[in-house]
């Protein structure tokens, strides 16, 4: 048990919705990252926060957005969702900014109808 | 462009053996690389993390390399076992910017046969 944990497991939804995925980090851990992962483009990282504060972004869709809160859970927002928006959404975190291994929660599975 | 290949080829080895898994990259300056294990329908776990002042690390059964000049790094598991069945996944730091954002490679799956 990495100690990450992410709501819901499985979110099954119809194109053009919006959704909420949940994360809750590993106590004491004070980054918090998003990541994609579908069949063909791998593991691709989405953004960081660190102590509440964005920290890095990658090719995060402007249709995507995120936030730590200051009880450093983080919530990622997928709005006007597209079939290709179909994949698992990991969330992991780590103790400090940078050079630190991170933990991987479950992820969620969503699912485009 | 910048790219990270690992053998995208099941890699298939005998109980008992040592199996080597490669992290390529190019146009990357890494300040460090990590290596990560995934199963089927779960997330990541870290397993090595190594610095780019750093030839080799080991933990247990497992031994990272990492050679900055061929711009790669090997993961070794000796005495491998069935449990060790997985996907390694390699990830390096893009851009030495002091965030933790990793780029990870498609990963190499690993067969373990008794």
């Amino acid at each position: 048990d990495s100690g990450v944990t992410q709501t819901p497991k499985h979110l099954i939804t119809a194109t053009g919705q919006r959704v909420t995925l949940r994360c809750s980090p590993r106590s004491g851990d004070l980054s918090v990252y998003w990541y994609q992962q579908s069949l063909d483009q791998g593991l691709q990282f989405l953004i960081q926060y660190y102590n509440g504060e964005e920290r890095a972004k990658g090719n995060i869709l402007e249709r995507f957005s995120a936030q730590q809160f200051p009880d450093l859970h983080s919530e990622l927002n997928l709005s006007s969702l597209e079939l290709g928006d179909s994949a698992l959404y990991f969330c992991a975190s780590s103790v400090g900014n940078s050079n630190q291994p991170q933990h991987f929660g479950d992820g969620t599975r969503l699912s485009i109808l | 462009s910048q790219k990270i290949e690992q053998n995208s080829e099941a890699l298939n080895i005998q109980e008992g053996k040592t199996a080597t898994l490669t992290c390529n990259y190019t146009n990357y300056s890494p300040a460090y690389l990590q290596w990560y294990r995934q199963d089927p329908g779960r997330g990541p776990v870290f397993l090595l993390l190594i610095r780019e002042n750093e030839k080799e690390k080991r933990k247990e059964r497992l031994k990272v390399t990492f050679d900055t000049t061929l711009k790669q790094s090997l993961f070794h598991i000796t005495a491998s076992q069935p449990a060790d069945s997985a996907t390694y996944l390699c990830a390096l730091d893009p851009s030495s910017s002091n965030t933790g954002k990793l780029i990870f490679g498609q990963g190499t799956t690993l067969q373990v046969k008794p």
